[in-house]
């Protein structure tokens, strides 16, 4: 059975950084698209970032040069570096596990969510 | 950047109803389209993608239809169980969501 299960969400001051985590069971991360995906409080989905099985890396546009998405191969892990946190990254955070066809890929997977609160 | 609107943002209906829900693409993006339903507190869950696809363990009276720009969602027979909001996502270029449409009570 496949389980995505995130941690590190919590309460950070602007500016600051918070590091997720997602750990992933019934699969190997390695082998597939693993993309992060947010929800502001009361609002709609928000693609993030992605790790391609061939270790690309990709973010929108809101996030370049502040977070970094990687993986730990050995813990079938998945990271989300947050950096130069503002209050608008507020949000639930969801670990997905894309599958598909070729470059064209769905989430079929989420984890539970883990909450994000930038906020002095 | 592709950019995705779903009509209507919020619907009511009662149980029985058939519904549907309109989404609409910026560009085409072919049939690279799949459909969300997420409950408050809770992750999204797949209930179509490529456009029309079932998910397994998705029932039957949900279904899609739909490319290039124009695709709907269509729920034969509203249950108690399909109150929620639901999410047109593209997936031809990189990842876009609309912006949810809820389903209430009428």
């Amino acid at each position: 059975e496949v389980q995505l299960v995130e941690t590190g969400g919590g309460l950070i001051q602007p500016g600051g950084s918070l590091r997720l985590s997602c750990a992933a069971s019934g699969f190997t991360v390695s082998s597939n698209y693993m993309s992060w995906v947010r929800q502001a409080p009361g609002k709609g989905l928000e693609w993030v970032s992605v790790i391609y099985s061939d270790g690309r890396t990709y973010y929108t546009d809101s996030v370049k040069g502040r977070f970094t998405i990687s993986r730990d191969n050995s813990k079938n892990t998945v990271y989300l570096q947050m950096n130069s946190l503002r209050a608008e990254d507020t949000a639930v955070y969801y670990c997905t596990r894309a599958v598909g066809r070729g470059d064209f890929e769905y989430f079929q997977h989420w984890g539970q969510g883990t909450l994000v609160t930038v906020s002095s | 950047d592709i950019q995705m609107t779903q009509s209507p943002s919020t619907l009511s209906a009662s149980v029985g109803d058939r519904v549907t829900i309109t989404c609409r693409a910026s560009q085409s993006i072919s049939g690279w389209l799949a459909w969300y339903q997420q409950k408050p507190g809770k992750a999204p869950k797949l209930l179509i993608y490529e456009a029309s696809s079932l998910e397994s363990g998705v029932p039957s009276r949900f279904s899609g239809s739909g490319s290039g720009t124009e695709f709907t969602l269509t729920i034969s027979s509203l249950q108690p169980d399909d109150f929620a909001t639901y999410y047109c996502q593209q997936y031809n270029s990189y990842w876009t969501f609309g912006q949810g449409t809820k389903v209430e009570i009428k």
